[in-house]
């Protein structure tokens, strides 16, 4: 196991809510990034965070937003859902140093429907 | 134009069969690239670096071609258990290093 662990692990919404995911990372690991993976899809990169800012986003919307906290955890939060963000939800934990990260390992994910 | 290209397969194979899965990137200025694997309804997991050198775990290769930015994985001795996804990734520089994954390639391998 990777020490990555997510919550909630399964979760259904309405069109127009808003939900909150969070994501623990391995022990010391300073860096969480978080993917959408619909069906039949690869993961795609919404955003990372480092010491609880804002580290680079992929191309979302501004009602993905995140949070780092001091103990490196993380949570992801969507606004007005749609329909389209039912996917599977995976964060990663790294550690940065200099430039370079090291491997992400992804915690088991959140499946997200939205009806 | 995607920026990871893979077959999406799927990939039928008997067991003890020999099966390549190859993948193109679009950014030559990718730094490191990697193969994950994904088990039905699990997250990735490394599978293993690609290495210009090319790089071998047990009965999988790896080869990276950087001139004509193409990545491919070679499972020898398929195994019931090699039944997976198999997904292309890139990691682009900058400080972000953002994982850049392909499509995925499912390979169900029968007994």
């Amino acid at each position: 196991e990777t020490g990555v662990t997510q919550s909630p692990t399964h979760l259904i919404k309405t069109r127009g809510q808003q939900v909150t995911l969070r994501c623990s990372s391995q022990s010391g690991h300073n860096t969480v990034s978080w993917y959408q993976q619909a069906l039949g899809q690869g993961p795609q990169f919404i955003f990372q965070y480092y010491r609880e800012e804002e580290n680079g986003r992929g191309n979302f919307p501004p009602r993905f937003s995140g949070l780092q906290f001091p103990n490196y955890s993380s949570e992801l939060n969507v606004n007005a859902l749609e329909l389209d963000d039912s996917a599977l939800y995976l964060c990663a934990s790294s550690l940065l140093q200099g430039a370079n990260t090291d491997t992400q390992y992804f915690g088991p994910g959140t499946r997200l429907t939205v009806l | 134009r995607k920026e990871v290209e893979q077959d999406p397969g799927p990939f039928n194979v008997p067991e003890g069969a020999t099966v390549a899965f190859n993948c193109t990137y679009s950014n030559s200025a990718s730094q490191s690239f990697f193969w994950y694997r994904q088990d039905c309804r699990k997250e990735p997991k490394l599978l293993m670096s690609v290495y210009s050198s090319g790089n071998e775990d047990g009965r999988f290769t790896a080869q990276l071609n950087r001139a004509s930015q193409y990545i491919s994985l070679l499972i020898r001795d398929s195994k019931l258990s090699d039944s997976a996804t198999y997904l292309c990734v890139v990691k682009g520089g900058g400080a972000t290093n953002k994982l850049i994954f392909g499509t995925g390639t499912l390979l169900a391998v029968q007994p």
